[in-house]
């Protein structure tokens, strides 16, 4: 049974940087098949995908978000991580991290979510 | 990039009733890009329909997915107490983007 699990803080500071880790374990990133991505949702609100990354080190991003994310992917601590820079109080939400099958996009894995919350 | 809207926003509708909810693309989408999720408060969505109609592990025959082109639909056959909850579209693009529909909250009647 495939688990995912995020990490970072719960805080950031305008115009900082949230940096987010996803830990994957009962699956290996490295195996291949899978989008591993990051979606987050504003409060009370829907699902925004923010992009995603293939085990290779190729990336997607959401185009309304491509100038300010960067994902990465650690293969050999079976994690990816989620940077998202110059955060506003429009970055406040709770932040997913999934498994995307690749080439259908579709998500059957999700992590509990985490709350990032943007304040000074 | 391909917009999804769903309907009705909000649906009311009573244990044991059919629950028809409707996703529309602003361009075709192939079938096999197609997904539906479920959120419940305080959760993680879960994937329900995969294809525009196959079912995900573990997910009961009383949802069904169907469509094609513009048009998808997710239908409950007999409501569950359990069933009410938020649920989205989700469409996978050419240029390998993700597009969510905003949702349709199923709620007790």
């Amino acid at each position: 049974q495939v688990q995912l699990q995020e990490s970072g803080p719960g805080l950031v500071k305008p115009s900082q940087t949230l940096s987010l880790t996803c830990t994957v374990s009962g699956g290996s990133i490295s195996s291949g098949g899978y989008y591993w991505s990051w979606i987050r949702q504003h409060p009370g609100k829907g699902l925004e995908w923010i992009g995603y990354i293939y085990y290779s080190g190729s990336t997607y991003y959401n185009p309304s978000l491509k100038s300010r994310v960067t994902i990465s992917v650690d293969t050999s601590k079976n994690q990816f991580s989620l940077k998202l820079s110059s955060v506003t109080a429009a970055d406040t939400a709770v932040y997913y991290c999934a498994r995307a099958k690749a080439a259908a996009g579709y998500s059957d894995y999700w992590g509990q979510g985490t709350l990032v919350t943007v304040s000074s | 990039e391909i917009v999804l809207t769903q309907s009705p926003g909000t649906l009311s509708l009573s244990p044991g009733e059919r629950a028809t909810l409707s996703c529309r693309a602003s361009q075709s989408v192939s079938s096999s890009y197609l997904a539906w999720y479920q959120q419940k408060p305080g959760q993680a969505p879960r994937l329900l329909i995969y294809g525009a109609s196959s079912r995900a592990t573990g997910i009961p025959d009383r949802f069904s997915g169907s469509g094609s082109g513009t048009d998808f639909t997710l239908t409950i056959s007999r409501l569950e107490p359990e069933d009410f909850a938020v649920y989205y579209c989700q469409q996978y693009g050419s240029s390998r983007g993700i597009t969510f529909g905003q949702g349709t909250r199923l709620e007790i009647k």
